[in-house]
């Protein structure tokens, strides 16, 4: 069975310092894996995703991701935080050979950025 | 142009109430999602429908009934209504085969 645990339920950093959220994965395939954006009051925008092509994954706003097999983490990075980047973020694992396409979220973790 | 729309976007009933979400997608997907995220906003999904056939059905009380006349349009029909379905309802769609879901804007439902 697939699962995704995220390790801090809440991060806070500081405008212009490094964001490190982080995620662990546990899947008996080679899992899709995907970094979602969740704006307060607002749906979920997809960060970037994780689909057994380069290990290292850019996405949208300066995030990236990297893909570690042996540590079966998939943490996302980014080198100097926004006021804007605070929100939820949530981790999710998906069984790319699953019909039906289910995706297995983490808990979330909540970034806050202080000025 | 929006991708993937819902209605209403805020739901208030009372208990005991039927009500129901609308879902509509213009990507041209073929697979559409309904996700339940609970207070702590925790999102887990509900049914999964594709070409209008039901996909995954994850254990939802048969109160919940989806329906999905095409296969751009992905309903979401509650009978009568529980305080524990209190959450935001969240639809999706994504091509076949491909993980990478779209997700709508919710619809916070609150039964009183």
């Amino acid at each position: 069975a697939q699962s995704v645990t995220q390790l801090d339920s809440h991060v806070s950093v500081s405008e212009g310092t490094p964001v490190l959220l982080r995620c662990n994965y546990s899947s008996s395939y080679s899992p899709s894996l995907f970094w979602y954006v969740q704006h307060p009051n607002k749906g979920l925008q997809l960060l970037l995703k994780y689909t057994s092509a380069a290990t290292l994954v850019k996405g949208i706003n300066g995030f990236e991701a990297e893909f570690k097999k042996s540590e079966t983490s998939f943490h996302l990075t980014k080198p100097s935080a926004h006021m804007s980047d605070a929100a939820e973020y949530f981790c999710v694992v998906s069984d790319p050979y699953n019909q039906g396409g289910k995706l297995i979220f983490g808990q979330g973790t909540e970034l806050s950025v202080k000025p | 142009d929006t991708a993937v729309s819902q209605t209403p976007k805020y739901l208030v009933t009372q208990m005991g109430n039927d009500k129901s979400i609308k879902c509509e997608q213009n990507l041209g997907h073929d697979t559409m999602y309904w996700y339940k995220q609970d207070s702590k906003k925790f999102l887990k999904i509900m049914f999964s429908y594709n070409n209008k056939e039901l996909i995954i059905n994850e254990t939802v009380p048969n109160r919940f009934s989806p329906k999905s006349p095409d296969k751009a349009h992905l309903n979401l029909h509650i009978n009568s209504l529980e305080l524990g379905d209190s959450a935001v309802y969240f639809c999706a769609s994504s091509r076949p085969s491909y993980n990478e879901q779209f997700f709508g804007p919710g619809t916070r439902l609150t039964v009183l």
